[in-house]
């Protein structure tokens, strides 16, 4: 069985300061992990994935999560925020190389103010 | 490359009626999957295909169907809508059983946001 936790269903962030955005997981296999990013009306886009390899993953849009197995933590980070980085943000536990085997976490609103 | 593509992007039903949802992956992805994102609820999974059959199905009851084509594209039915089922329903695509390695990476479309009456 997995599970996703997103600690924050809102964060708000000014303008070109840092974003956090928390997921913890759960599995019982080593997991592939996923965040994607929604912005109003639309699709879901992939930001980054981590699949095993390195345990630090760098994204589109400056975005970057790293794995922490002892934590079973995968948060998202970005150095410097900008008004187009608000969205709302899902975090994906899968299990490897079977999309069919994911569980969305119940997704982050982020907020970011001029 | 295309993206996954939906069709319609909205759709207006009245209670008890029934609905048909449409979606095409990207050319070469075999596999199909289903969400429905209502408010307040996140995005819950509704079903996988792939190569034609129903690989996985969410905890949605038997009035939420579908299939898939020999071309890969997808429906999906829900039949005597109610007003909770008013949602956007996300379809995204990776490459399938059949090549081997099933993906990882979903890609999804935009959506068809459902609105009951």
């Amino acid at each position: 069985a997995q599970s996703v936790t997103q600690l924050d269903s809102h964060v708000s962030v000014s303008e070109g300061t840092p974003v956090l955005l928390r997921c913890n997981y759960s599995s019982s296999y080593s997991p592939s992990l996923f965040w994607y990013v929604q912005h109003p009306n639309k699709g879901l886009q992939l930001l980054l994935k981590y699949t095993s390899a390195a345990t630090l993953v760098k994204g589109i849009n400056g975005f970057e999560a790293e794995f922490k197995k002892s934590e079973t933590s995968f948060h998202l980070t970005k150095p410097s925020a900008h008004m187009s980085d608000a969205a709302e943000y899902f975090c994906v536990v899968s299990e490897r190389t079977n999309a069919g085997k994911s569980t969305f976490g119940d997704g982050t609103t982020l907020t970011v103010k001029p | 490359e295309a993206g996954v593509t939906q069709s319609p992007t909205h759709l207006i039903k009245t209670r008890g009626q029934q609905a048909t949802l449409r979606c095409s992956p990207i050319s070469g992805h075999t596999s199909v999957y289903w969400y429905q994102q209502a408010l307040g609820l996140g995005l819950q999974f509704l079903l996988w295909y792939d190569e034609g059959e129903e690989r996985n199905r969410g905890n949605f009851p038997p009035r939420f169907s579908g299939r898939q084509f020999p071309n890969y594209s997808s429906e999906l039915n829900v039949n005597a809508l109610e007003l909770e089922d008013s949602a956007l329903y996300l379809c995204a695509s990776t490459r399938g059983l059949a090549g081997g390695t099933l993906q990882e990476t979903q890609y999804f479309g935009p959506g068809t946001r459902l609105l009951v009456l």
